[in-house]
């Protein structure tokens, strides 16, 4: 489909397992943030790409967290040695170049369904 | 340091009465203001925003107030439909992201 691709939708992983999870945003969209979701939480900005800058990892909780993105599209956040506390949804999302605060308009940032990822 | 905050977990409104969801925030710099609704295993989507040099936004059977004396917003939905039911977060954007509240989850009963 058109939207934001999200794989896997589901992962259970035991402690102290490194998880990919894989995040396809929407084509023409510069502008990648990916975002987690605990149980009775709200949302957490995680990381956010735009373009060729450098990320802003400014909301990565710990060092065992890392993302990537490769040739401005496709992105992979990497969980290691997983925790507990790690089990959430993880939500990516993707918008166009600008972002909201910028100029833009909420409705140009579009998410996807979600990883959720549960540690055991 | 949580500062889009919403203090109500869960709301339970009767089909056809006006639900408020409320949303307070401490940073007075904020300049716009989102809600968007998710439902169980899908993410979450954009449903309305509002700018601060706005008190109010509307869009069929949803509008959004802001008070920006009492750093609060609510978005009011009339008539409610069982299909409103779902999670309804507020955000505002700082920075390169969206910072969100804790969601209210909105339940209507047919």
């Amino acid at each position: 489909g058109a939207g934001v691709s999200q794989s896997p939708s589901n992962k259970v992983t035991e402690k102290g397992k490194d998880v990919e999870l894989r995040c396809d945003p929407i084509s023409g969209h510069t502008a990648l943030y990916w975002y987690r979701q605990s149980l009775g939480q709200g949302l957490e900005f995680l990381i956010y790409f735009q373009g060729n800058s450098a990320p802003d990892k400014s909301g990565l909780p710990s060092d065992r967290f890392s993302a990537e993105r490769t040739g401005g599209s496709v992105s992979t956040l990497t969980i290691q040695r997983t925790q507990q506390e790690d089990s959430a949804v993880y939500l990516c999302a993707s918008s166009f170049i600008v972002p909201p605060g910028h100029g833009g308009s909420g409705n140009t940032i579009y998410f996807g369904e979600g990883s959720w990822l549960t540690v055991v | 340091d949580q500062q889009v905050k919403q203090n109500s977990p869960s709301l339970s409104v009767q089909e056809g009465r006006i639900s408020i969801l409320n949303c307070d925030y401490t940073n007075s710099m904020f300049d716009y203001f989102l809600w968007y609704k998710k439902y169980p295993a899908e993410g979450p989507t954009f449903l309305i925003s509002i700018s601060s040099i706005k008190d109010k936004n509307e869009d069929g059977r949803f509008t959004v107030f802001l008070n920006k004396s009492a750093k609060h917003l609510s978005l009011h939905i009339v008539p409610s439909q069982p299909g409103d039911s779902a999670v309804y977060f507020c955000a505002a954007p700082r920075g390169n992201m969206l910072t969100f509240g804790g969601g209210t989850r909105l339940m209507v009963k047919p």
